[in-house]
């Protein structure tokens, strides 16, 4: 596609449900990452993939944060028992190879606004 | 660690001035450093990047930056503010893959 894409735009969830929220990058990126955005902060990172392995999970704040990318491509980011603290926009990102050390530049999507109630 | 610092929540500027939003940086090894903007409810999108080489890069919409390693900065500029360049600006290092943000700086440019 033109660019990355993630849905949904909005989500809605009660406390202690789960969520999957979906990112399809740049075509031929290899590199796909995930970061979150509280409302006032800069992105944070989460989760980054080269192809399918997570290449880097550092960021994930615990074990009720799981991203898969089982084929290399779209990426589904999953969340188990959301708490009120996990509201925030879900942002994804791709570069072509994710391996130049940080020198890459990044492409985002329009982000996932999720909102625990 | 890796950081950023953008000692500016808010810059006001009006329109046809010059504008600078201002970076500073903590790494070790060479600095990868990147400026980004974002709009209201609008993903990131990337203006420019500094990797090696000129201090002065230029980027997208007018915007440059100046990379200078011994003040550890990395300094947003555009010569002429319009208002259209009212948004949210995040200063960003890499490292190994990832991208480290600052905090964001509100550009307001007022007509």
């Amino acid at each position: 596609g033109a660019g990355v894409s993630q849905t949904p735009s909005n989500k809605v969830t009660e406390k202690g449900k789960y969520v999957e929220l979906r990112c399809d990058p740049i075509s031929g990126h290899t590199a796909l990452y995930w970061y979150r955005q509280s409302l006032g902060q800069g992105p944070e990172f989460l989760i980054y993939f080269q192809g399918t392995g997570a290449a880097d999970d550092s960021g994930l704040p615990n074990d009720r944060f799981f991203a898969v990318r089982p084929e290399g491509s779209v990426s589904t980011l999953k969340i188990q028992r959301t708490e009120r603290g996990d509201s925030a926009v879900y942002l994804c990102a791709s570069s072509p190879t994710g391996l130049a050390g940080g020198r890459e530049t990044q492409y985002f999507g329009p982000g996932t606004r999720l909102l625990v109630l | 660690a890796q950081s950023v610092a953008q000692p500016e929540d808010q810059v006001n500027v009006a329109e046809g001035n010059p504008l600078t939003v201002k970076c500073t940086y903590s790494v070790s090894g060479n600095p990868y450093l990147f400026w980004y903007v974002q709009y209201p409810n609008r993903g990131l999108q990337f203006l420019l990047k500094y990797i090696t080489g000129d201090n002065l890069v230029k980027g997208s919409y007018g915007f440059e930056a100046e990379f200078n390693k011994s003040q550890t900065s990395f300094h947003l500029k555009k010569p002429s503010a319009l208002v259209s360049d009212s948004a949210l600006y995040f200063c960003a290092v890499g490292n190994t893959g990832k991208l480290i943000f600052g905090q964001g700086t509100t550009l307001q440019v007022k007509p």
